[in-house]
């Protein structure tokens, strides 16, 4: 069966810390992977997607990065966080050559910035 | 630009039916998904429209209307579990998910 993991599930990091969370989908080959932050009363906001390793799109200007090293492994990454960076970071998956081509989400993490 | 609009909040009664409803703005349209999402959890797949008409899903129906850029999620039969929120996400040319901010549903005994 497919699944999806994320972890940690919950982070407290000081601001001007760094940042790595991580992302693994099993089951599947060559999906297409999502980046997202959700904010407190707000909607999700797409970060990143990639649609191959190496392959890293950005869809805002952050002081956040994306890196895909394996096909199955998505990383978001931050040299120095910010108290704005605070969230609930959501990967999601699309499996190739699914219709339609519904995301599935990871169980998330939850991120404070303090 | 591209937009997706829906109400922030609703309330109902145990037992009841519900409509939420969405509209949506984008470059191009290739469907209209609707997910739950309870409160701390990631959200969950709850259906997909991309002709225009009804989708039946047990107590959970999703109609589209492509040319009103409309659509609405109708939850019958109302149990305490489906308080949570309901988010609208359409999918334009560049085949990335365009999320409305959600409505939150409680749902009263």
């Amino acid at each position: 069966s497919q699944t999806i993991h994320q972890w940690p599930a919950t982070l407290v990091q000081p601001v001007g810390s760094p940042l790595s969370l991580e992302c693994t989908v099993e089951g599947t080959s060559n999906p297409n992977l999502y980046w997202y932050r959700q904010a407190a009363g707000r909607g999700l906001q797409l970060l990143f997607y990639s649609v191959g390793i190496g392959q890293i799109s950005s869809e805002v200007p952050q002081n956040l990065s994306a890196s895909r090293p394996q096909d199955r492994q998505f990383i978001l990454s931050s040299k120095k966080l910010l108290l704005s960076d605070s969230g609930f970071y959501l990967c999601a998956w699309i499996s190739s050559g699914q219709f339609p081509d519904t995301q599935y989400f990871g169980p998330g993490t939850r991120l404070t910035v303090l | 630009g591209q937009n997706i609009d829906q109400p922030t909040e609703m309330t109902a009664t145990e037992g009841a039916i519900v409509q939420i409803n969405c509209t949506y703005q984008t470059s191009g349209f290739n469907g209209l998904f609707w997910y739950q999402q309870h409160a701390g959890e990631a959200p969950t797949f709850l259906s997909y429209n991309v002709l225009d008409g009804l989708e039946e899903k047990g107590r959970f129906s999703s109609f589209l209307s492509r040319s009103k850029g409309y659509s609405y999620l109708l939850l019958k039969e109302l149990q305490m579990k489906d308080s949570a929120s309901y988010l609208c996400a359409a999918v334009g040319n560049t085949d990335k998910l365009i999320f409305g901010t959600g409505t939150r549903l409680q749902v009263f005994p």
